[in-house]
């Protein structure tokens, strides 16, 4: 495994369902990251927390709700969902602001 | 904002042939290049990465170049094996923690 896991893997919801993936990482590492993934575009990064402080939300709309307990958790709260966010959700960790280690990130489908 | 462009979005090549993979960048500022490769079903991996104050790096069958002025900087991959079929992703950070992906890659190495 690479050290950083996240569940569920596959994730399917209502859009009036309420869910919540979470990320763990072993590494040690200070950084998390929420990346969003969808069919033949870029990475989209989400959020950032360092040291379980929130350092950039980039412009996500409120129905994902980040949280960050500890540097070693981190959940991404979500609600009211539309079918257009169904994608791949990709956690990440780093030490610094160097290379990152990813999950194999949580499927997600609205229906 | 910093945009990274990647070039191109689908490679074929014959097992044993070289394969190049090549990115520019807008913000002179970036200082850190990092390279991922993600295979069916799992997060991107860091294959290698390369920084600023360097101009090329190799690990084993697997380089990276990087020309500053002209905000290029290229992935070559020798001898490819059926294994190295994935997608791979370059990136650009500022020193940060919003590091920016391109679009991907998606190599298919023929046996």
């Amino acid at each position: 495994e690479t050290g950083v896991t996240q569940t569920p893997r596959h994730l399917v919801m209502g859009m009036t369902n309420k869910k919540s993936l979470k990320c763990e990482q072993h590494l040690g590492h200070n950084a998390m990251y929420w990346y969003k993934q969808s069919a033949k575009k870029p990475l989209e990064l989400m959020f950032v927390y360092n040291f379980k402080e929130q350092t950039e939300n980039n412009s996500v709309p409120s129905r994902f709700s980040p949280e960050c307990p500890n540097s070693s958790h981190l959940f991404l709260h979500l609600h009211t969902l539309q079918p257009e966010d169904s994608a791949l959700y990709l956690c990440a960790s780093s030490q610094g602001t160097d290379g990152y280690t990813f999950g194999s990130g949580t499927r997600l489908t609205v229906v | 904002g910093e945009n990274v462009e990647q070039h191109p979005s689908t490679l074929s090549v014959q097992e044993g042939d070289s394969a190049v993979i090549k990115c520019t960048y807008s913000d002179s500022a970036s200082n850190y290049f990092p390279w991922y490769k993600q295979e069916l079903g799992k997060g991107p991996q860091l294959i290698i990465d390369i920084r600023s104050n360097v101009g090329e790096k190799k690990d084993q069958r697997i380089a990276v170049t990087l020309n500053k002025t002209a905000k290029h900087f290229s992935l070559h991959i020798t001898e490819t094996q059926p294994e190295d079929s994935a997608v791979y992703f370059c990136a650009a950070n500022t020193g940060g923690f919003k590091t920016i992906f391109g679009a991907g890659t998606r190599l298919f190495v023929k046996a």
